[in-house]
């Protein structure tokens, strides 16, 4: 079955890195965009990150532009968020996400069960 | 705030019928992007309920149904279940700035 496995997440000092990783099976990850999207505790959703099938498309939030970096690994069906110079306000759990089209079109249907990130010193 | 207004709360009794409101503007519905809805049980990931105003995903129940009015899209749910309390966020793209995907900031539903 289509599924989608994050792992990485963790508890980082504020001003540190941390790299998430997405493990897709159950379809041809090469052919699809993907998405990060994060919840804060108790809070609603918000989009992170988009990148085209092929990797040379990115997308960015304002929130995170220029301190997060999505990248993926189509040989190994692996999606990335390399996050830099975090800050308490990126504390969530970050979800992968699917996109139904090779390119955007911008929604999301397929969830993984999502990786706790908290930034607290 | 959500760029789409979404009630914080709406409640039913089992076998009722419960419809929930997304209200967005002019850069957003309001200029022809599509409003996709999800369903987040408690302590899970969410998941597609709606895609495109009105199409169901394989699996998603009848029940489930979305609309369109101009700038705002609702989701109604028929015959209520216990199984339906959960959060219900709508979704779409806004064209202002550099563009992005935008939630609604959720609507709890609790059935009584």
């Amino acid at each position: 079955q289509v599924q989608l496995v994050e792992s990485g997440g963790g508890v980082v000092q504020p001003g540190g890195s941390l790299k998430l990783s997405c493990v897709a099976s159950g379809f041809t990850f090469s052919s699809y965009g993907m998405h990060w999207v994060r919840q804060a505790p108790g809070k609603g959703l918000e989009w992170v990150a988009f990148i085209h099938y092929g990797g040379s498309d990115e997308h960015y939030a304002d929130s995170v532009k220029g301190r997060f970096t999505i990248s993926r690994d189509n040989s190994r069906n692996t999606l990335y968020l390399q996050m830099n110079s975090l800050r308490a306000e990126d504390t969530a759990v970050y979800y992968c996400a699917k996109d139904p089209g090779d390119r955007a079109y911008w929604y999301f249907d397929v969830w993984g069960r999502g990786t706790l990130v908290t930034v607290s010193s | 705030q959500s760029v789409l207004t979404q009630p914080p709360s709406v409640s039913g009794a089992p076998g009722q019928r419960v419809t929930m409101s997304c209200t967005g503007s002019s850069s957003n519905i309001g200029a022809g992007y599509d409003v996709h809805w999800y369903q987040q049980l408690p302590g899970t990931a969410p998941k597609l309920l709606i895609y495109g105003y009105f199409y169901r995903p394989s699996g998603v129940p009848d029940r489930f149904s979305g609309s369109k009015s101009g700038t705002s899209a609702s989701l109604a749910i028929t015959g209520l279940q216990a199984e339906d309390e959960a959060d219900y966020y709508c979704q779409s793209y806004d064209s202002s700035l550099s563009g992005s995907v935008v939630f609604g900031g959720g609507t709890k539903l609790t059935v009584l």
